[in-house]
């Protein structure tokens, strides 16, 4: 049962690279979302999703795209990475009428 | 939606039992309360959730105050592996609103010591 899958888990970007961040999860799971974590913080809402083809925006948004082409996969791209972008992503999904989410095991990502 | 205010560490003796308080004087009657908990590196792990009954479960107790002002969340016999950060939530179940927008605050790290 892998639950909530994170790719990769480690990442070294230069400012300005693109990359993407990948989620995976096997559970059937109508939602989705990723949420940040800087040192001495909570974990601060990116974007969610409540199914294929939705997505919103949460706290943090700005420099992050994100879709749901699928109801497995919730990719995160960062288009043009920035220092303030260096954190530790979480990838979490629940079904919508529950209140219980299910993290992945995160992915650090540093920006020079 | 309900904040909550929780202390921002606490320490308990390995044996004994971790009592972490949690307030959310503006809990509206739909409300439920959740606790996660953190352990350094790793993503949130759900513990135990409740609305107004006390609730317990394999890992910890929750006990929610008659006006539901506030709860207190028990780890009844702390180990070294309890050592984390524990975020106590407050969202209403069902679509939209703070279901769909989970916010986190910055929780109790709690160091459970030999």
């Amino acid at each position: 049962n892998a639950g909530v899958t994170q790719t990769p888990k480690f990442q070294v970007l230069k400012t300005g690279q693109s990359m993407t961040l990948q989620c995976a999860q096997d559970m059937n799971h109508e939602y989705m979302s990723w949420y940040r974590q800087d040192p001495g913080m909570g974990l601060r809402l990116i974007h969610y999703s409540v199914g294929a083809g939705i997505t919103d925006q949460g706290e943090v948004p700005n420099g992050y795209n994100v879709s749901r082409s699928t109801t497995e996969d919730f990719p995160l791209r960062l288009l043009s990475a920035a220092p303030s972008q260096t954190s530790v992503y979480f990838c979490a999904s629940k079904t919508l009428m529950s209140g219980e989410l299910f993290f992945g095991e995160g992915s650090r990502l540093t920006v020079l | 939606d309900a904040k909550t205010t929780q202390p921002p560490s606490m320490d308990c003796a390995e044996g004994r039992a971790a009592n972490l308080p949690c307030n959310h004087s503006t809990i509206s009657g739909n409300e439920y309360v959740y606790w996660y908990r953190q352990i350094h590196s790793q993503g949130p792990q759900y513990i135990i959730h409740g609305l107004k009954n006390n609730e317990t479960n394999e890992m910890a107790s929750l006990i929610i105050t008659e006006d539901r002002k506030s709860s207190t969340l028990i780890l009844p016999h702390a180990t070294l592996r309890d050592t984390a950060v524990y975020y106590c939530i407050v969202r209403v179940l069902g679509s939209g609103g703070s279901n769909y927008k989970l916010t986190f605050g910055k929780g109790t790290l709690l160091t459970v010591n030999p």
